[in-house]
């Protein structure tokens, strides 16, 4: 998978956005970013995916840089239970759909 | 809920025993994985199954031993483990429809205890 860096941690206010950074500048142009969350001790949670246009679902929305070395994850209204690990991960196809989590951002949500 | 069920989902068992770990998918995905993570690490993939057939095997030590036996069912079958096995596996299930791919639904997990 193409190289990712994010934030190790990040604060958020209740009912404020959450913006999560993620660089991805060895990115190439059939590659697109998907982002992943796991809250603590469950399973990952897959949240979206977008190649160069910015995409929105009932979860986030996702925003990617036009030269696409970068994207912002967006939770609009964060709320307590967004409080996760959220990894953003540029797969590169190998035939299999093999995702590479690395240590993603530990986002905290507080009242 | 995911569509994807793990059982048990919490395992003690001692470095002679043997045990399997199983997950379903209710999704009518035809691709499964297996991954392992352990305490303060990032997930690790062990195995990839696409059409039941297994594509993938992540240099997993031998005591670890997958099957799929269909599409909707996938087993771990575990033997005389160590305890640095002990860790958190996930199961997760995809279409191989090509780019839907690395759109994968986790189940649970179960959190495994070798003593």
């Amino acid at each position: 998978d193409a190289k990712t860096t994010q934030p190790t941690s990040m604060d958020c206010a209740e009912g404020r956005a959450a913006n999560l950074p993620c660089n991805h500048s060895t990115i190439s142009g059939n590659e697109y970013v998907y982002w992943y969350r796991q809250i603590h001790s469950q399973g990952p949670q897959y949240i979206i995916h977008g190649l160069k246009n910015n995409e929105t679902n009932e979860m986030a929305s996702l925003i990617i840089t036009e030269d696409r070395k970068s994207s912002t994850l967006i939770l609009p209204h964060a709320t307590l239970r967004d409080t996760a690990v959220y990894y953003c991960i540029v797969p590169r196809f190998s035939g299999y759909s093999t995702l590479t989590f690395g240590k993603g951002t530990m986002l905290l949500v507080s009242p | 809920e995911t569509g994807v069920t793990q059982t048990p989902r919490h395992l003690v068992m001692g470095m002679t025993n043997k045990k399997s770990l199983k997950c379903e998918q209710h999704l009518g995905h035809n691709a499964m994985y297996w991954y392992k993570q352990s305490a303060k690490k990032p997930l690790e993939l062990m195995f990839v199954y696409s059409l039941e057939e297994r594509v993938e095997n992540n240099s997993v030590p031998s005591r670890f031993s997958p099957e799929c036996p269909n599409s909707s069912h996938l087993f771990l079958h575990l033997h005389t483990l160590q305890p640095e096995d002990s860790a958190l596996y996930l199961c997760a299930s995809s279409q191989k429809t090509g780019l839907r791919d690395y759109e994968q639904y986790f189940g649970p997990g179960t959190r495994l205890t070798v003593t």
